[in-house]
């Protein structure tokens, strides 16, 4: 099945760390595709935050990371800022589609 | 800098058509493969359709196949998305965005350009 999983939200308090993890199948990210992650502010576009599993676009805080195995991959933020608050997507291609693949979206809360 | 305005979208009747044009500016629109994506008021993103660089490659999402239909004039530096037999199902806020990859090499494509969006309300 076609799916990226994603929890629907998290939550962590200032300076803590949290991730946040989407999980494929073999038709995505097990079969060896890149991951990548979107940040969206309330009200506005989707911004690129990680691409190619682990890489950082430039002016992306180095607080963001991201990481990939096997049919998974997470996305790690450090020293939670109350700006962070926003929903995350992870993305990535899927053969049996023949086209990209959002996860459902994390909401995540700066409590 | 890149710049991707997208324009078209209103309130629309069930089983009508619209068309969506996104204008690009700032980079050379004809080498790079585009998508439109979309998301439901309240939901997560949709991909919806990809586009090479010269028109010649269009993919498709399963919910819009045989409905909507990409198309390119390089020549106005516009990506277009022409929908027709709307469904309540489609109402949704578009986005035109650019794929970081300048060959047709979709199982590597990302989005590192977004437009604005613009909202279609699919409503009797």
């Amino acid at each position: 099945q076609s799916v990226l999983t994603q929890p629907p939200s998290v939550s962590g308090a200032p300076g803590q760390r949290v991730t946040i993890s989407c999980t494929g199948s073999s038709s995505n990210i097990g079969a060896g595709y890149d991951v990548h992650w979107y940040q969206q502010l309330p009200g506005t576009a989707p911004k690129l935050l990680i691409y190619g599993n682990s890489n950082r676009p430039s002016g992306v805080p180095v607080r963001f990371s991201g990481s990939r195995s096997g049919t998974s991959a997470s996305l790690a933020i450090t020293g939670l800022l109350a700006e962070d608050e926003a929903d995350y997507y992870c993305q990535s291609y899927d053969s049996s589609l023949s086209g990209s693949l959002f996860g459902g979206g994390t909401k995540l809360t700066v409590l | 800098q890149v710049q991707l305005v997208e324009s078209g979208g209103g309130v629309v009747q069930p089983g009508r058509s619209l068309r969506l044009s996104c204008a690009a500016s700032g980079f050379a629109f004809s080498t790079y493969t585009m998508h439109w994506v979309r998301q439901a008021p309240g939901k997560g993103l949709e991909w919806v359709t990809v586009i090479s660089h010269d028109g010649s490659n269009k993919y498709y999402a399963d919910s819009v196949k045989g409905r909507f239909t990409i198309s390119r004039d390089n020549s106005k530096n516009t990506l277009y998305l022409q929908m027709n037999s709307l469904r309540a199902e489609d109402t949704a806020v578009y986005y035109c965005a650019r794929d970081v990859t300048e060959q047709w090499l979709p199982h590597l494509g990302y989005f590192d350009y977004w437009g604005q969006g613009t909202l279609v309300t699919v409503s009797s």
